[in-house]
């Protein structure tokens, strides 16, 4: 498998403009998550979805940020308008959820990361 | 709450030294996941090990090593014989029992300098 798949890996927008990000998670895995990386707030949970259904977006920083999931093998998170705010790498993981056979909880695999920049 | 506390900031060794990355955690669930990942200079993150709160056993995979201790709720990583390839971000997270959602450490920045 190709792994988790992020687009853009860069992406340099001005104030104002919508952004998009996408991510196509690994093929069988029922749960998907994105996460923002800042120097001030280091790693945090955004939101995640188990089989596209979203179950927790209590990390959406506020009403500027969406997440959808319409299908299991893609998910984008947009931003609109964007701010200088929100410049960060953000992260798309996927994860098989339970292990079969003995329930166990598996681990999140990660994208290669959109590193987003807003002037 | 869930909270994961990587008190060193920063480490640097000189290579081939052993390197103890430390975390400790907090969770009032009885059944969690505890996991490190890698962010090399590059930027991915990489998983590195998952353990579960019932297994206590330490674990090794050749120059890494593992030590849980839920007495003390520490999960502790050592790198044996350092390597400038080990240089990197080490992450340790929490996850609970349901949804997989994982909760981050800040991080330990590990310089090693040939």
């Amino acid at each position: 498998d190709a792994g988790v798949i992020q687009s853009p890996r860069h992406e340099v927008t001005e104030m104002g403009q919508e952004v998009t990000l996408r991510c196509k998670p690994i093929s069988g895995h029922d749960y998907l998550f994105w996460y923002r990386q800042t120097m001030m707030r280091g790693l945090e949970l955004l939101i995640y979805f188990n089989n596209n259904v979203p179950i927790d977006d209590s990390g959406m920083p506020e009403d500027r940020f969406s997440a959808k999931m319409p299908n299991a093998s893609f998910s984008t998170l947009k931003i609109q308008p964007s701010e200088p705010r929100d410049s960060a790498v953000y992260f798309c993981a996927s994860s098989l959820g339970h292990q079969p056979g003995t329930g166990l909880n598996t681990e999140a695999f990660f994208g290669q990361g959109t590193r987003l920049t807003v002037v | 709450a869930q909270k994961v506390t990587q008190a060193q900031t920063e480490i640097s060794v000189v290579e081939k030294e052993d390197v103890t990355l430390d975390c400790v955690y907090e969770t009032r669930d009885t059944t969690y996941y505890l996991f490190w990942y890698k962010q090399p200079p590059s930027g991915e993150l990489v998983f590195l090990i998952r353990r579960n709160s019932f297994d206590e056993q330490n674990e090794i995979s050749g120059r890494y090593s593992w030590n849980f201790q839920k007495s003390t709720s520490s999960f502790n990583f050592t790198i044996t014989a350092s390597q400038v390839v080990d240089s990197a971000v080490y992450f340790c997270a929490l996850s609970e029992a349901w949804g997989n959602k994982l909760v981050f450490g800040a991080g330990t920045i590990l310089r090693v300098k040939s």
